[in-house]
């Protein structure tokens, strides 16, 4: 089935541990991205990917970092993690010259 | 500064009525708009989209609007059914033509479509 996977779905986390959230797709897509989602925000791009080891920044890139070291995987890393990035994580992809893009289930974070 | 807006953060309807969801943007060098929906404890999933040299595309029940003078574009939703209730975000993008981004993905801040019936 084709999808993109995102582990965990749900993360408890201190200030400060670094942490990763992995997510991978089966569909031989170029693109890549990471969304949060915060009540009353919407949806705001984090970090894209349009191919392997070209990363870009989105709207909210700062405390994040990500690479794309193969064309399937993108991972999020938390160096640092604070409070006000307790969130709603969504990993998404999309062949080059498509429109839309394919989302993962979601990753709900709580840093306390 | 919000490059898409969603003014209405929530809409009910009856069954079997029309469900119009609005979106306003600001950016002109956009070249696609999409229309997302989004149940609870889901990913987004997409519905429809529109090209900028487009002004209507239709899909089943779901129809897209684009006003590119108004910088407005609606979703229309006819008949609307109970299982429509979900969270609607309007999205646009670039190509990459005209100086717009390509890879970048900028959403409104959702409506959430109750229909009751």
């Amino acid at each position: 089935e084709a999808q993109v996977t995102q582990n965990p779905r749900y993360l408890i986390t201190v200030t400060g541990k670094k942490l990763t959230v992995t997510c991978s797709q089966n569909m031989n897509h170029e693109y890549m991205s990471w969304y949060r989602q915060d009540p009353g925000l919407g949806l705001r791009q984090i970090y894209y990917s349009m191919n392997v080891e070209v990363t870009d920044k989105g709207d909210v890139p700062e405390g994040y970092k990500v690479s794309r070291k193969e064309k399937r995987n993108f991972p999020l890393i938390l160096e640092s993690p604070s409070p006000n990035q307790t969130s709603l994580y969504f990993c998404a992809s999309r062949l080059q010259g498509a429109v839309g893009y394919t989302f993962g289930s979601g990753t709900r974070l709580t840093v306390v | 500064d919000q490059q898409v807006k969603q003014n209405s953060p929530s809409l009910s309807v009856q069954e079997g009525r029309i469900s119009i969801l609005n979106c306003d943007y600001t950016n002109s060098m956009f070249d696609y708009f999409l229309w997302y929906k989004k149940y609870p404890a889901e990913g987004p999933t997409f519905l429809i989209s529109i090209s900028s040299i487009k002004d209507k595309n239709e899909d089943g029940r779901f129809t897209v609007f684009l006003n590119k003078s108004a910088k407005h574009l609606s979703l229309h939703i006819v008949p609307s059914q109970p299982g429509d209730s979900a969270v609607y975000f309007c999205a646009a993008s670039g190509s990459g033509n005209r100086g717009s981004t390509l890879g970048r993905l900028y959403f409104g801040r959702g409506t959430q479509l109750t229909v009751w019936p």
